[in-house]
């Protein structure tokens, strides 16, 4: 089973800084890669597939990189509606998917 | 508006059992794989099941291989999870999916499975 770990457990950020979010897999998945975000009390919501490809109807300030074993979750700004969890996911042996245990990004 | 309602969920006794539905609209459900997504309470998200777009093929995670069930009716634009011998560890909120090939882009809000004495 490929497990996911992220970094850090918690970010704490102000609006308008930089977030810059990990997401380790145990091996390869080469570029099979997901971002969901999650905020309280709601559903995730597909942010980034692929490793670097948004979603429809996500902003151009989340971005994805990295392929293999390293990736990167990055929102360029944050706005106020940015801070919630952030889960990645694999999906390179479909459709045994698995998540990450997520990161927390939450006001400074 | 592509719309996926759960429901079904509820209180249960250690070794019951329950199903859960998720009604589907606004999009074409014939034609997509739809999984069941399970989060138990403040912690992180868990694959649970997938079931392809005609219901001939279905996968589980192990942890509930053998105890859970998942199908779909067509007909009906529905999913279902049957749940078996349910454990207190089954206890999360279940969310359905759809499901395509690059993740789940669609989800619903969630229903609550409880199990407890």
């Amino acid at each position: 089973e490929i497990v996911l770990t992220q970094s850090p457990a918690t970010l704490s950020l102000s609006p308008g800084e930089r977030a810059t979010l990990s997401c380790r897999a145990s091996q390869s998945v080469r570029s099979y890669l997901a971002w969901y975000q999650q905020k309280p009390g709601q559903a995730p919501r597909l942010l980034i597939y692929d490793a670097s490809n948004r979603a429809t109807g996500i902003p151009a300030r989340f971005s994805g990189s990295g392929s293999g074993t390293d990736f990167t979750l990055t929102i360029s700004s944050l706005e106020p509606e940015d801070f919630a969890v952030y889960y990645c996911q694999q999906r390179s042996n479909w459709p045994r998917f698995t998540f990450g245990p997520g990161t927390k990004v939450d006001v400074k | 508006e592509v719309q996926l309602l759960e429901s079904g969920g509820g209180l249960v006794q250690p070794g019951g059992s329950l199903r859960l539905s998720c009604a589907a609209s606004g999009f074409t459900f014939t034609k997509n794989a739809m999984s069941w997504v399970r989060q138990a309470p403040g912690k992180g998200l868990e694959w649970v099941s997938t079931i392809s777009s005609s219901g001939g093929s279905t996968y589980y995670a192990d942890s509930v291989k053998g105890r859970f069930t998942i199908s779909r009716d067509n007909s009906k634009n529905t999913l279902y999870v049957e749940m078996y011998s349910l454990r207190a560890e089954d206890t999360a909120i279940y969310y359905c999916a759809k499901t395509w090939l690059r993740g789940m882009d669609v989800w619903g809000q969630g229903t609550t499975v409880t199990v407890s004495s």
